[in-house]
């Protein structure tokens, strides 16, 4: 069974440092990684993507996200914070297994303070 | 949000009733699925559609039934079956493929008077 997991409830950054939000996944096949986030009472935005190919994949808003496969991570990382990336960010797998299914985490929530 | 209406917004669910969440897409979307979000925990799958007149089961259905019988509508029944309906339902769609991106609706946030 595939499973994901986002090892913080909150992340608390300055704005203009980096910020990083940590996923790590367990699939059976080959993992499809995605990123969304969610900001109050609204549904979910896509972010970016790990389908295959390079590792750093780059994404909207100026995240990017490394997936590195011996760590069985895919950390989302933007290189400066701002105010307005404070929300709710959701790690997503599926594997080939599991058809159509997403598996998500169980949420990390950013705040950027000015 | 483009492209998945979720109605309504506020929806209030009174004991022993049934009710009906509505979700549309105009994006010429195959699947569709319902998503259930609780405050402090990630999306659990209710129930999942890949085809029209076809639906699955997802990881929590008990409670909830659905329907598919046009590509653009995928409806959600919360029944009186399901004893915690308070939560924030999501709808998503997506065309068919492993790497393929799901779209989400604003959701309907749900609760019991």
């Amino acid at each position: 069974a595939q499973s994901v997991a986002q090892p913080e409830d909150q992340v608390n950054v300055a704005e203009g440092n980096p910020l990083t939000v940590k996923c790590t996944y367990s699939v059976s096949g080959n993992p499809y990684l995605f990123w969304y986030v969610q900001y109050p009472n609204r549904g979910l935005q896509f972010l970016l993507k790990y389908i295959t190919g390079d590792n750093l994949v780059k994404g909207s808003y100026g995240f990017e996200a490394e997936f590195n496969k011996s760590q069985t991570s895919f950390h989302l990382k933007k290189p400066s914070a701002l105010v307005s990336d404070s929300a709710l960010y959701f790690c997503a797998v599926r594997d080939e297994a599991a058809g159509n299914k997403l598996t998500f985490g169980g949420g990390t929530r950013v705040l950027v303070k000015p | 949000d483009g492209g998945i209406t979720q109605s309504p917004k506020y929806l209030f669910r009174k004991e022993g009733q049934n009710v009906t969440l509505s979700c549309e897409q105009n994006l010429n979307h195959d699947a569709m699925y319902w998503y259930r979000q609780d405050p402090g925990q990630g999306l659990r799958l209710i129930y999942y559609s890949q085809i029209v007149n076809d639906f699955q089961k997802g990881d929590i259905a008990e409670g909830y039934s659905v329907s598919r019988e046009k590509k653009e509508s995928f409806p959600l029944t919360v029944t009186s079956a399901q004893k915690n309906p308070t939560a924030f339902y999501l709808c998503a769609s997506s065309i068919q493929g492993l790497g393929n991106i799901q779209y989400f609706g604003a959701g309907t946030r749900l609760s019991v008077l």
